[in-house]
Parts: structure tokens; sequence; C-alpha cells
């Protein structure tokens, strides 16, 4: 099963800061790999698809990267909305892993 | 609109099966390039994988939670059940079903369910 590490698990910024979440993986995901949005009481939300591709509605503030093993996603301004956990999530072999997740709190 | 919404007993005893179903709308669970899956979360913790469907009625399923689980579907009432059996107060979590839609290169889970919160406890 590849282990996803998310880092850091909580990043403290205020609101027009830029926000720089890592995943690595434990071993090459290629460049699929997703990240989610997660606010408190709600349902996952899909931002990045296959490490770069902002799934459909999501704001250009949202970027992703990387490939193989380590993956990046920044948020370049930080809005009130954006407050949330973040998860990254892959698909090897028919079994999907998530990471821990990264909690963007307001500092 | 896509909508997926999950349906079942909120409290669980130990050692209970549990049946979750997912009713979902805007799709069809014939769609060749569509399917869905189970994820759970305890209580401020991680997402967690169960199992997937999909349109052909191919599945697969936690590694760790296989000799438990059970997916289904019935394409004509456009639902997607979950069994898990032996349930433990260690399962107790928001139980959420996602579509599966295939992405450019890949699979991944868009849009979700809004989550059921199953308790396990005697």
């Amino acid at each position: 099963e590849i282990v996803l590490t998310q880092s850091p698990a909580t990043l403290s910024l205020s609101p027009g800061e830029r926000a720089t979440l890592s995943c690595r993986a434990s071993q090459s995901v290629s460049s699929y790999l997703a990240w989610y949005q997660q606010k408190p009481g709600q349902a996952p939300r899909l931002l990045i698809y296959d490490a770069s591709n902002r799934a459909t509605g999501i704001p250009a503030r949202f970027s992703g990267s990387g490939s193989g093993t380590d993956f990046t996603l920044t948020i370049s301004s930080l809005e009130p909305e954006d407050f949330a956990v973040y998860y990254c999530q892959q698909r090897s072999n028919w079994q999907w892993t998530f990471g821990q997740g990264t909690k963007v709190e307001i500092k | 609109q896509v909508t997926l919404k999950e349906s079942g007993p909120v409290l669980v005893k130990p050692t209970e099966t549990l049946t979750l179903t997912c009713t979902v709308s805007g799709f069809s669970l014939s769609n060749a390039r569509m399917g869905v899956s189970w994820i759970r979360q305890p209580p401020g913790k991680a997402l967690e994988w169960l199992a997937h469907i999909f349109s052909n009625d191919e599945k697969s399923y936690s590694t760790s939670l296989k000799s438990r689980l059970t997916i289904s579907k019935d394409t004509s009432k456009s639902q997607v059940v979950l069994t898990m059996t032996n349930m433990d107060p260690v399962d107790t979590a928001t139980y959420y079903c996602a579509r599966i839609q295939e992405l450019s290169s890949s699979w991944y889970f868009d849009p979700w369910g809004q989550g059921t919160l199953v308790t396990v406890s005697s």
C-alpha cells in the first residue's frame, strides 16, 4: 500500500498570505494525485486532480505541482474561506489512500 | 446536478452488521466511465477509503477491511449498498459515498455525499 505523508500537520497563516502544503508518497504515483479541501462539518471537495489540474469551479489561486513522489498544493493568497483541512489522495492498483491532512488555520 | 445521499442507522451495537445505502441522482450507475466509492472518517481523523463499484460490477475493497465488507448496486434504484460485518467501537465514523469519475488520466472522487455519522456502542 502506498502511504502518503503530508506536511506540515498545521499551517498558521493570515489572510492574504501564501500557503504551501506538501504531500510525499512512499513510492511513485506518477502524476495521479489529487487534493481535497474539507471544511468543518462538510464533506471533502475535489480541488486538484492529476497533480496540477484544477477541478471545475476551483479558483485560480489554488495550484498543484509535482510528480513521482513529491507534490505541492499552493494557495497564492489565502481568502477567509480557505481555512480548512486539505488532504492528498492517490490510486494504485485500485486501492485508494489519503494523507493524514494539513490544517490551514488563521494565525 | 449530481448528488449523492447516504442513509442508514445512526447507532449500531458491537458485533452487529452495518448496512448503508447511497442514493445517487444526476448520473446513472450504468455509466461506463463512473462508479461509486465508500469512504469513512473517524471523528477528528483522516479519510479512509473502503470500497468501490463500477458500472460493469467490478469491485475492489480496502485490503485491511476486505473480509468485513460487501458492496453492491441496484442500477434501477440508483443505489449502492455497503455492508460491514462485526462492527466495533473503532468503526465509529462518518461514512461518505462519492462518485468516482475519470478525469484526464485517472479516477477521482467528485462529488461526495454529505456523510452519515455511525456510532458503534452497546
